[in-house]
């Protein structure tokens, strides 16, 4: 398995501004995943970030909204950019396969909560 | 689009079987159904998973229907601390593979 850690927690933020969200694993990994959470709803995938390579993003997420970056195996951030109180969502980091294998399972991290006033 | 539906709520007695069903019917030969459980304000927890054969782990069994359109968890004996949101998930591809998740099932545990 894997542990996950995210910064922050949780924040409370103006709108137009941004904040940036840490993924930190404590082992190597392959596939890095961001989530969206909007209160009382399911999960939404936002994008993958693989190593080496430009994230890709689902339908309805651009990369000018939500910037990834993943410099190394084991870290990722997501931005989410200009924020509006739409944005309020728990933002979920989660990791996949360790570029020998796939892993049978995605692990999660704790979350963070955003609320944008 | 959600791959499977799930009841929005369901109860269970402490220390009975909890049986927790899902729809997939449009699910891909290759396809793998997941289960994971959020309990609240924390990460999903992965629970279990199959392809076309019954699975049983430590904390569940995983019942899935000859033809794959259904599956059910079954949770054998529920505690308190089992009340969560259940998502029935499907896998799709590989090695790039992606969870495309459910509504989800909140399961409370009545003592």
């Amino acid at each position: 398995s894997a542990v996950i850690s995210q910064k922050p927690s949780r924040d409370i933020c103006q709108r137009g501004t941004s904040l940036t969200i840490q993924c930190q694993v404590d082992s190597q990994v392959t596939m890095m995943f961001w989530y969206r959470q909007q209160p009382g709803q399911s999960l939404t995938l936002i994008a993958t970030a693989n190593q080496g390579s430009e994230a890709t993003y689902e339908s309805g997420f651009v990369i000018d909204k939500f910037p990834i970056s993943r410099p190394n195996l084991t870290f990722s951030t997501l931005t989410v950019s200009n924020m509006s109180p739409e944005d309020s969502s728990i933002y979920l980091c989660s990791v996949g396969g360790n570029g020998q294998s796939s892993y049978n399972e995605q692990f999660f991290g704790p979350g963070t909560r955003l609320t944008v006033l | 689009d959600a791959k499977t539906t799930q009841p929005t709520s369901m109860d269970c007695a402490e220390g009975r079987a909890a049986n927790l069903p899902c729809n997939h019917s449009t699910i891909s030969g290759n396809e793998y159904v997941y289960w994971y459980r959020q309990i609240h304000s924390q990460g999903p927890q992965y629970i279990i998973h199959g392809l076309k054969n019954n699975e049983t782990n430590e904390m569940a069994s995983l019942i899935i229907t000859e033809d794959r359109k259904s599956s059910t968890l079954i949770l054998p004996h529920a505690t308190l601390r089992d009340t969560a949101v259940y998502y029935c998930i499907v896998r799709v591809g590989w090695s790039n593979y992606q969870l495309i998740w459910g509504a989800g099932t909140k399961l409370i545990i009545k003592p």
